[in-house]
């Protein structure tokens, strides 16, 4: 079956630290990964994606690469900032089906 | 946030009593995803609606919930004789034609049942 684990929170981290968040994932076939940023009191917004193995996605200087051999797609930034405090959701799509699969998300929190 | 509207976005119930969650996905999006939280844990696929069609259905409890996704109005999520147990966040996602992996979410309606 499809699933994906996630590293657990919460993470605090002082402002320009680097974070990574684990994630490793179970599908068949070739899924799509993606991370998901959700703010306090909002909605999941899609933060990146990757749709085929050694795909890096990147924005807003989060990054992270679709490793088939080890079955992950850790997310890393360089430099965490005060405004990246939020919660974040590791989740896969399969190649065929139609509902994503989330990890249970790890709370991060960045003090200055 | 690409503008999926939910309410209420906190709603309380007593055990027994009908929930109706409401979503309106983004303008122009035909297809609608329902997701439970609970507590401690990640969000988990309930349904999968396109106008006035459900097509997958696969994750939605097989007593007291039901959803919909009207020609006109927004999609219902209705839980009827609510327990404890039915407490989470559940989330709604749209996403337009052609692009089923890129869902826009809403804020969620956080249901308590007392």
């Amino acid at each position: 079956g499809n699933s994906v684990t996630q590293m657990e929170g919460p993470v605090t981290l002082s402002e320009e630290a680097f974070l990574t968040i684990n994630c490793t994932y179970t599908a068949t076939g070739y899924p799509s990964l993606f991370w998901y940023v959700q703010y306090p009191g909002e909605g999941l917004q899609l933060l990146l994606k990757a749709t085929k193995a050694d795909d890096k996605g990147s924005n807003k200087g989060f990054e992270a690469t679709y490793r088939k051999e080890t079955t992950s797609f850790h997310l890393e930034k360089g430099s965490v900032q005060v405004s990246d405090s939020a919660v974040y959701f590791c989740a896969l799509t399969a190649s065929t089906g139609n509902q994503f699969y989330f990890g249970t998300g790890t709370s991060l929190t960045v003090i200055p | 946030n690409a503008g999926v509207m939910q309410n209420p976005r906190h709603l309380v119930r007593r055990r027994g009593q009908e929930a109706r969650l409401r979503c309106s996905p983004v303008k122009g999006h035909s297809h609608v995803y329902w997701y439970r939280q609970l507590p401690e844990e990640g969000l988990k696929f309930m349904v999968y609606l396109q106008k006035e069609n459900i097509i997958d259905e696969s994750g939605m409890p097989k007593e007291r919930f039901s959803a919909e996704f009207p020609k006109e109005g927004p999609s219902i999520l209705r839980i009827q004789q609510v327990v404890r147990g039915d407490s989470a966040a559940y989330f709604c996602a749209s996403s337009p034609p052609g692009a089923r992996d890129i869902q826009y979410f809403g804020a969620g309606t956080r249901l308590s049942v007392l």
